[in-house]
């Protein structure tokens, strides 16, 4: 009965690197969540996606953020020429249906930009 | 644009006495609501919603009460456990809506 993985847990980059968060949605599960947690801050949206599909992504940045859930395959969230503003917790949330009231969080992806 | 306020940012409480969380919002669309837990280096968990038809839910130790006119909720958890000691996030979404809103969340501590 695995829950929803992220994978790393921890991740160094420095700036100008590319960084790939990857999550795999519990069993059962073809809606994936993003959000991304500032310190000291709330989850903040970035981005929904079914299979193959982005369903909203009104919360990602315009630039160097992007997201795919693959047919196959976890989801994977894609920072290209990371800067230090981007250091903050990750986390991937899935649930069976996208109008279900309870989305399950994976245990995030801690990243740090130097 | 905070849609979703938790003005406190923490809350110191006695074991066994009654912890009430807070949570207040801006948007009238706003129809489901949510209280999430989390610990260190965890994801949040779900802990107990509220539905903008009713005005109180309640299971277990948690209840949640719901006051509309006020755009105002509050999360109460009684009797108090040095386990329930986490960050608790108040969340907000509306029917049809994808996305839901978190509040920047209240870190309780529960004092044995």
């Amino acid at each position: 009965n695995a829950g929803v993985m992220q994978n790393p847990r921890h991740l160094v980059r420095r700036r100008g690197q590319e960084a790939r968060l990857r999550c795999s949605p519990m069993k059962g599960h073809s809606h994936v969540y993003w959000y991304r947690q500032l310190p000291e801050e709330g989850l903040k949206f970035m981005v929904y996606l079914q299979k193959e599909n982005i369903i909203d992504e009104s919360g990602m940045p315009k630039e160097r953020f992007s997201a795919e859930f693959p047919k196959e395959g976890p989801s994977i969230l894609r920072i290209q020429q990371v800067v230090r503003g981007d250091s903050a917790a990750y986390f991937c949330a899935s649930s069976p249906d996208g109008i279900t009231d309870t989305q399950y969080f994976g245990p995030g992806t801690r990243l740090t930009v130097l | 644009d905070q849609q979703v306020k938790q003005n406190s940012p923490s809350l110191s409480v006695q074991e066994g006495r009654i912890s009430i969380l807070n949570c207040d919002y801006t948007n009238s669309m706003f129809d489901y609501f949510l209280w999430y837990k989390k610990y260190p280096a965890e994801g949040p968990t779900f802990l107990i919603s509220i539905s903008s038809i009713k005005d109180k839910n309640e299971d277990g130790r948690f209840t949640v009460f719901l006051n509309k006119s006020a755009k105002h909720l509050s999360l109460h958890i009684v009797p108090s456990q040095p386990g329930d000691s986490a960050v608790y996030f108040c969340a907000a979404r509306n029917t049809g809506g994808f996305k839901t809103i978190f509040g920047a969340g209240t870190r309780l501590f529960v004092k044995a």
